[in-house]
């Protein structure tokens, strides 16, 4: 168990770029999970996936970010044309689906937009 | 739709008192209910969980919730705080303990004194 590995740790970007974050799961979790977490709030979901579908989007968000899970193993966020508000960290996670799944978080990405 | 609230923004405590983190919840039906917690530059990790059956649940490191149905509350309780449990603690609710039906709370930051 080698724990959910995400790169990278630290993003410093220009309103405006796009940029794309990768979470590699615990290898043989079929879930997998995004969120966003700023400074004195919880962790905020935005999307997962089960193998290489994605079942469920936050309604919260934007048409900007996108994820994928092409084989069903590690996972990409991007995020088009950043704003300043997209500053936070982005947490993933994975999980076996098995109805009271535990989740196991990375130490997630900090995404500061200038 | 559920919420979580977390009444104590930060709390400091001894090395060796106690500890009781507060957690309320809104939701119409009994959810599942954990606490996570994260410590600087480290993933969330899980302490406990509540689904159904006995009120006080026992987690890692010591840490115990119970559930008060009559209070919408599941309060964190360690009976001797160490050091090391310095960190970022926080509750969540949901139907499923995944997707955007899973909330989870602000927060209480937790500072231990030598």
């Amino acid at each position: 168990d080698t724990g959910v590995s995400q790169d990278p740790r630290h993003k410093i970007t220009k309103r405006g770029q796009n940029v794309t974050f990768r979470c590699d799961p615990i290898s043989e979790h079929n879930r997998l999970y995004w969120y966003r977490q700023t400074l004195g709030q919880g962790p905020e979901f935005l999307t997962y996936f089960q193998n290489e579908a994605q079942l469920e989007k936050s309604r919260l968000l934007s048409d900007r970010f996108s994820a994928e899970r092409p084989k069903g193993s590690f996972s990409t966020l991007e995020i088009q044309r950043t704003e300043q508000g997209d500053s936070a960290m982005y947490l993933c996670a994975s999980s076996l689906a098995t109805g009271t799944e535990k989740l196991f978080f990375g130490s997630g990405t900090q995404l500061s937009v200038l | 739709a559920q919420s979580v609230t977390q009444p104590d923004i930060h709390i400091t405590v001894s090395e060796g008192a106690s500890l009781e983190l507060r957690c309320n919840y809104s939701y119409g039906a009994t959810p599942y209910l954990f606490w996570y917690v994260q410590s600087p530059g480290q993933g969330l990790q899980l302490l406990l969980k509540y689904f159904s059956g006995d009120t006080l649940v026992q987690g890692i490191k010591g840490f115990e919730a119970e559930f008060k149905r009559s209070q919408s509350s599941f309060n964190l309780r360690k009976p001797s705080v160490h050091w090391s449990d310095a960190a970022e603690y926080f509750c969540a609710v949901g139907t499923r303990n995944y997707g955007q039906n899973f909330v989870f709370g602000p927060g209480t930051r937790l500072s231990v004194l030598p």
